[in-house]
């Protein structure tokens, strides 16, 4: 069966510095993989894809995540943060076995000034 | 235009009563779900539907009743309601390509 483990609850990073979410996941067929972002009260937002093209995805605002197959890792970055980035991180699985859409529990992003 | 709308945005209701969630995608997809997010903000599978066919079922209490009358629409109907009940309902239908695409969720606040 397929999973999702965010590797973190919470992290915290200084305004201006890089941010790294950590996303592992596990599927027995070819996944495809996403990143949502949660803001206070909002719903869903998209920030990147991956369906089996490039392995480095670059998504909106700056993020970007890297699919490795070796390490089942899809992790999340970002070269500098910004206060507006502080919000509810997603990383997400689906695969063609099961057509289940799989969520990891989430990490918070706390920017610092 | 909206690919997955969901209404209302903002339900309050009493406990006991019956209310339903409608949900419409225009994306021509085949296969739609319903997620239940916590207060903790952990995201749930409720149901899948595909082709108007229900594929999941969470174990889901029966009081959660989906209805599918075409594809393009999975509403979510609820008796009964409970204080426990109270979350976000977040409706999708995913592509072919198994993305997926998300409704702006409902706010359900049980008094």
């Amino acid at each position: 069966a397929q999973s999702v483990t965010q590797l973190d609850s919470h992290v915290s990073v200084s305004e201006g510095t890089p941010v790294l979410l950590r996303c592992n996941y596990s599927s027995s067929y070819s996944p495809s993989l996403f990143w949502y972002v949660q803001h206070p009260n909002k719903g869903l937002q998209l920030l990147l894809k991956y369906t089996s093209a490039a392995t480095l995805v670059k998504g909106i605002n700056g993020f970007e995540a890297e699919f490795k197959k070796s390490e089942t890792s899809f992790h999340l970055t970002k070269p500098s943060a910004h206060m507006s980035d502080a919000a509810e991180y997603f990383c997400v699985v689906s695969d063609r076995r099961d057509d289940k859409i799989i969520f990891g529990k989430g990490t918070r992003l706390h920017i610092l000034p | 235009d909206t690919a997955v709308s969901q209404t209302p945005k903002y339900l309050v209701t009493q406990m006991g009563n019956d209310k339903s969630i409608k949900c419409e995608q225009n994306l021509g997809h085949d296969t739609m779900y319903w997620y239940k997010q916590d207060s903790k903000k952990f995201l749930k599978i409720m149901f899948s539907y595909n082709n108007k066919e229900l594929i999941i079922n969470e174990t889901v209490p029966n009081r959660f009743s989906p209805k599918s009358p075409d594809k393009a629409h999975l509403n979510l109907h609820i008796n009964s309601l409970e204080l426990g009940d109270s979350a976000v309902y977040f409706c999708a239908s995913m592509s072919t390509a198994y993305e997926a695409f998300f409704g702006q969720g409902t706010r359900l606040t049980v008094v």
